[in-house]
């Protein structure tokens, strides 16, 4: 079945650095990707769902990038500021069959410093 | 905005006993998920289901089983509560496949 592997597992950026978080999975049948941010103690929050359709997408202060052909997902926090602190996870969408389950990747803690 | 309620928030049990942790959600959402999470390991899938009065076992289920009475309402039962269960654990739901999973805020489980 899919599998993701998720890295780094931890990463430390200082404020207004840019931090990259890369996913690679190996279902080439997986359709469907998010990202989820984890602050402490809280629950999982979609940052941004991307569909095979899509290359780039863009949020608030962060760039998704899909590779299909390498089967890489990443995030890129342009510009990082001490509330991006959090462990952030991706997670792939088998396209049907497989329950329709949604398989994480292990997460990344990451830590901006003032 | 959508809603998943997990009940209890947390909870103590004793090795060997019985834990059932409770989720209701109020999206009319077809399918519903019990994750687990543990430092390293990201979330893993013990069991969904995607209609009510049936079940399907994750990658993960030894050890636990789970049930779907209604639409609404989705159980996960430990039997014989072991030391390894310690863990905190999510419940989700979703529309359909193609749609985002929503959370809910999580259960943390202390196996004593």
């Amino acid at each position: 079945g899919e599998q993701v592997e998720q890295r780094p597992p931890h990463l430390s950026v200082r404020e207004g650095d840019s931090a990259v978080i890369t996913c690679t999975y190996t279902d080439p049948n997986s359709y469907y990707f998010f990202w989820y941010k984890q602050e402490p103690g809280a629950s999982l929050q979609l940052l941004m769902k991307v569909f095979s359709s899509t290359e780039i997408n863009e949020g608030q202060g962060f760039t998704v990038l899909l590779n299909k052909k390498d089967k890489r997902l990443s995030l890129n926090l342009t510009a990082a500021h001490p509330g991006d602190s959090a462990a952030y996870f991706c997670a792939v969408s088998p396209y049907g069959g497989s329950g329709n389950k949604l398989i994480f990747g292990t997460g990344t803690l990451l830590s901006v410093k003032p | 905005e959508a809603a998943v309620t997990q009940s209890p928030r947390s909870k103590v049990a004793v090795t060997g006993g019985k834990v059932t942790l409770s989720c209701h959600q109020t999206n009319n959402h077809d399918y519903m998920y019990w994750y687990r999470q543990d430092t390293g390991h990201g979330l893993r899938l013990i069991h969904y289901s995607y209609v009510a009065d049936s079940t399907e076992k994750g990658d993960i289920p030894d050890g636990y089983k789970a049930s779907r009475p209604s639409q609404e309402n989705f159980s996960l039962i430990l039997e014989l509560a072991s030391l390894s269960q310690t863990a905190v654990y999510f419940c989700a739901s979703r529309d359909n496949p193609n749609t985002e999973v929503f959370f809910g805020k999580g259960t943390r489980l202390t196996v004593v």
